[in-house]
């Protein structure tokens, strides 16, 4: 089966423009996490769904920072009025249910603000 | 939420065996150990996951101690192929207390040396 797919693999924007980052994640998969990852850096937390219910958006970095999952699968982030500072990769990753349940990651997507 | 603390580098020769040791000393009754391998630009992969005592599966095993205050991740004759980061959390999304997050630290750079 499929693992986490995520899109696009890379993103150049400009300082200021919108972006839309996509995450399929593995069918079946309640749980579902983004995590921004700077060079060099572990990954950090960003946010947590269960189902389309966003239960954690604590690590979102400020409100230009937005997730959903409208339909407990599909997810995107989206991120308004970019900046530098947000050049990172941004990794999803899905597990069957939260507590124990290992996490599957994407590839990630590069996101490169200029 | 249980932070974590290892090694920054490790260097090895092949064939070796590689024990990487995790600390976290405010681990929660609730939650799990688990390791994560990350490859350049790759999201993070699964390894091992455990709660107590030792855990072994095709790739590594995972010891704990009866206190879970650290957490030792071996690898058997390792390979070039090993080298990557590797990455310990402790958490568990079953937690009760409103935070799903599941936190990287910095990781381990392992370099296998021919």
């Amino acid at each position: 089966g499929a693992g986490v797919s995520q899109s696009p693999r890379y993103k150049v924007a400009k300082r200021g423009q919108d972006v839309a980052l996509r995450c399929d994640p593995i069918s079946g998969h309640v749980s579902l996490f983004w995590y921004q990852q700077a060079l060099g850096q572990g990954p950090e937390f960003l946010t947590y769904f269960q189902n389309e219910a966003q239960l954690d958006k604590s690590g979102l970095p400020s409100d230009r920072f937005f997730a959903e999952r409208p339909e407990g699968s599909v997810s995107t982030l989206k991120i308004q009025r970019t900046q530098q500072e947000d050049s990172a990769v941004y990794l999803c990753a899905s597990s069957f249910e939260g507590g124990s349940s290992p996490l599957h990651f994407g590839n990630g997507t590069r996101l490169t603000v200029t | 939420l249980a932070k974590t603390t290892q090694p920054i580098s490790m260097d090895s020769y092949e064939g070796q065996e590689v024990n990487i040791t995790c600390s976290h000393n405010n681990i929660a009754t609730n939650d799990y150990i688990t390791w994560y391998q990350q490859f350049p630009s790759q999201g993070p992969r699964f390894i091992i996951q455990g709660y107590k005592t030792k855990v072994t599966n095709e790739v590594a095993s995972l010891f704990i101690p009866a206190d879970r205050k650290s957490s030792t991740l071996s690898l058997p004759r390792v390979s070039l192929s090993d080298t990557a980061v590797y990455y310990c959390l402790v958490g568990d999304t079953y937690s009760g207390a409103g935070s799903y997050q599941l936190t990287f630290g910095k990781g381990t750079k392992l370099s296998v040396i021919p």
